[in-house]
């Protein structure tokens, strides 16, 4: 069973960026996509986007198209996340996850089943 | 983006309860269908994934049902552990995902 190791919290001024990375043990991520949510304080979950590595193909939210880069490197156990132009609104832990497939047949059920612990990004002047 | 709503926002619930929760997606996503459950602090885990199929290790209390735009998570004989929030998430298009808001569990 694989385990998500996250990279230590981080401080950032506004404008700068920030890099998450996020080491799969136990297993390779090379059957599966590797995803990044965010949760802001107090609120829900926020998808930010996935890549599917044996491909290298990110997959980007609207809302954070232009703005983040997710990329993984060749031997599939490590993700990395970056986010750009930093603003206090970015507060928040970002997760990594590994999205597996259920499937039977012709039908496959993606789902978060294996999740990081968390890094908590902090953006203040 | 798929808009996915939950009712309610939130509930306050005994042990030993059975409690039911609405997830309602923008657009038909046939069964594709996940719910988390997410303890304060720590990072959510998946309970059900293909609106209807328990995950490994979840307890059989958990069941989730609908299809379409509709769906229900249900716990039955609800445990002091069972606090907490729980999101449904879309997955009807690959890494194109969105997560409902939540609905916050509280034990009386």
């Amino acid at each position: 069973q694989v385990q998500l190791v996250q990279s230590g919290a981080e401080v950032k001024k506004p404008g700068s960026s920030v890099r998450v990375s996020c080491q799969a043990s136990g297993d390779s991520l090379s059957t599966s996509a590797l995803g990044w949510v965010r949760q802001a304080p107090g609120l829900g979950l926020e998808w930010m986007g996935g890549i599917i590595p044996v491909l290298n193909i990110p997959v980007y939210a609207q809302n954070f198209e232009g703005r983040v880069t997710i990329t993984a490197d060749k031997s599939t156990t490590t993700g990395y996340m970056e986010l750009r132009s930093l603003r206090s609104e970015d507060t928040a832990v970002y997760y990594c996850m590994k999205i597996g497939d259920d499937c039977s047949g012709v039908t496959c059920y993606s789902r978060m089943d294996v999740w990081g612990q968390g890094t908590t990004v902090i953006v203040s002047s | 983006d798929i808009h996915m709503t939950q009712s309610p926002s939130s509930l306050s619930v005994s042990v030993g309860d059975t409690v039911s929760v609405s997830c309602r997606a923008g657009q038909n996503i046939s069964n594709y269908l996940n719910w988390y459950h997410q303890k304060p602090g720590k990072a959510p885990k998946l309970l059900i994934y293909g609106a209807s199929s328990l995950h490994s290790g979840v307890p059989s209390r958990f069941g989730g049902s609908g299809s379409g735009t509709d769906f229900t998570l249900t716990i039955s004989s609800l445990q002091p552990e069972d606090l907490g929030t729980y999101y449904c998430q879309q997955s009807y298009r690959t890494l194109m995902y969105t997560f409902g808001p939540g609905t916050k569990l509280e034990i009386k």
